[in-house]
């Protein structure tokens, strides 16, 4: 079974500059998150679905990030414009979770953002 | 904002040694998961104990959790330099859907 597919791994952009993630979670994963993760941090949501239904963005900064999940299946994340600070990796994570049960989640490899 | 809080925040050891490492968190969790990350990869889901359970095990693996303490530990029995990697702990917080992670422990494992 495949992972969750995340691209490009890595992206240098100068500041300003507009800059989009893909992900695309395992087969059948109704939920997907996308993560901010600091080096030495651990990783912070920015933003949750279920479905095609964003549930949870209040980490989002909704005056430079958006994202989108069309169909309910794969998902974009972008910056625009692009910030110094926004130099992180980002993650996309799916995991197949219910009313009754949150199950585990499963991380694709990131994307390595550099701004300068 | 992070709820968990691993403890230690580095750990060295030699190989074949027992590595212990603590997470603390502040509210009711509906389960808590333990994440490897590799040096520049994603995170690596290790394993899932939920509220009402108090142990789990898998291969070299051990995790309890003290919902009274609000805390839990991962134990890596015989480590090996391939265990070399930051671990996290994951809490799931009761009446919502969002994953808090925790700052993570870097394991190194000398050879």
């Amino acid at each position: 079974e495949a992972g969750v597919v995340q691209s490009p791994r890595y992206k240098i952009i100068e500041k300003k500059q507009p800059v989009a993630f893909w992900c695309n979670p395992i087969s059948g994963h109704n939920t997907l998150y996308w993560y901010l993760q600091n080096l030495g941090q651990g990783p912070e949501l920015l933003i949750r679905y279920e479905n095609e239904e964003a549930v949870d963005d209040s980490q989002l900064p909704k005056d430079r990030f958006s994202a989108e999940r069309l169909k309910g299946v794969d998902s974009t994340l972008k910056i625009q414009p692009a910030e110094l600070g926004d130099s992180a990796v980002y993650l996309c994570a799916s995991s197949l979770e219910t009313a009754e049960r949150k199950e585990t989640q499963y991380f694709g490899p990131g994307t390595r953002l550099l701004v300068l | 904002s992070q709820q968990g809080e691993e403890d230690p925040q580095a750990l060295s050891i030699q190989e074949g040694e027992n590595a212990t490492m603590n997470c603390s968190y502040k509210t009711s969790i509906n389960n808590l998961q333990w994440y490897r990350q590799n040096s520049g990869r994603g995170l690596v889901h290790l394993i899932l104990i939920r509220s009402n359970e108090r142990e789990k095990h898998s291969g070299r693996l051990r995790v309890t959790l003290d919902t009274s303490k609000k805390s839990s530990s991962l134990l890596i029995t015989a480590s090996r330099a391939a265990d070399t990697a930051s671990y996290f702990c994951a809490t799931s917080t009761s009446g919502t859907y969002k994953y808090i992670f925790g700052t993570g422990t870097r394991l190194k494992v000398l050879a």
